[in-house]
């Protein structure tokens, strides 16, 4: 079976501070790693994609990945208000792509 | 990105009734397709994989007779939720997975479906 997990949180952080989001999988053939972020009532929308160890930045979201504790993160800077979403992790493998059950982030202003 | 576009986005209708929904991708072919719904407060709940061209497979529980998944092209998947009931009223989501675009997957905007 496989599992992708999050913390449901919720997850508050102040306006400009660092927001981590974390994500295990059990899978360890999983190859392909990803982060959506979910406002409530709309459909989830594609942040960040990895696919190797390590750090992968793009503006204020950096991904990590480390395969061997099949953990994968993000890290969102300067956090804002408007970051606050659900944060879903999904883990591609084979054909199909398993989510977790997000992590609710509140940035208060 | 990807553009997924979904239809209707809310529909309202009387038990009994049966909801036809679509997915197109708008500018990629989109070999694999996914259903999901979900409930408020949860997580998405993957119903079925649909490959263009042929029979969509099910995940455990869902009923094949009740939600009809149609993938006739590489840009159009639909799901029609047949005699629809109270229970069946979700959101709805499909999404896209794009050839040629990496192992990404790429989401239409969701159908609120209400049951009445």
């Amino acid at each position: 079976q496989k599992e992708v997990e999050q913390n449901s949180g919720p997850l508050s952080v102040p306006e400009g501070a660092i927001a981590s989001l974390n994500c295990t999988y059990s899978d360890r053939v999983s190859q392909s790693f990803f982060w959506y972020r979910q406002y409530s009532g709309k459909s989830p929308e594609l942040i960040m994609s990895i696919y190797s160890n390590g750090d992968k930045e793009d503006g204020r979201f950096t991904a990590q990945l480390n395969k061997a504790s099949q953990y994968v993160s993000l890290l969102i800077r300067d956090s804002q208000p408007s970051d606050s979403a659900t944060y879903l992790c999904a883990v591609e493998t084979g054909n199909q792509f398993y989510f977790g059950t997000g992590t609710s982030l509140t940035v208060i202003p | 990105g990807a553009v997924v576009s979904q239809h209707p986005s809310r529909v309202i209708c009387k038990s009994g009734t049966s909801v036809k929904i679509e997915c197109r991708s708008l500018d990629f072919q989109a070999t694999t397709m996914f259903w999901y719904r979900q409930f408020p407060k949860q997580s998405l709940m993957l119903m079925a994989t649909s490959n263009e061209g042929s029979k969509a497979t099910y995940e455990q529980g869902v009923e094949k007779d009740k939600f009809l998944i149609n993938h006739a092209s590489l840009t159009l998947s639909t799901l029609t939720v047949t005699s629809a009931h109270p229970e069946d009223s979700s959101f709805y989501i499909c999404s896209a997975r794009a050839v040629g675009i990496g192992e990404k997957l790429f989401f239409g905007s969701g159908t609120q479906l209400s049951v009445l």
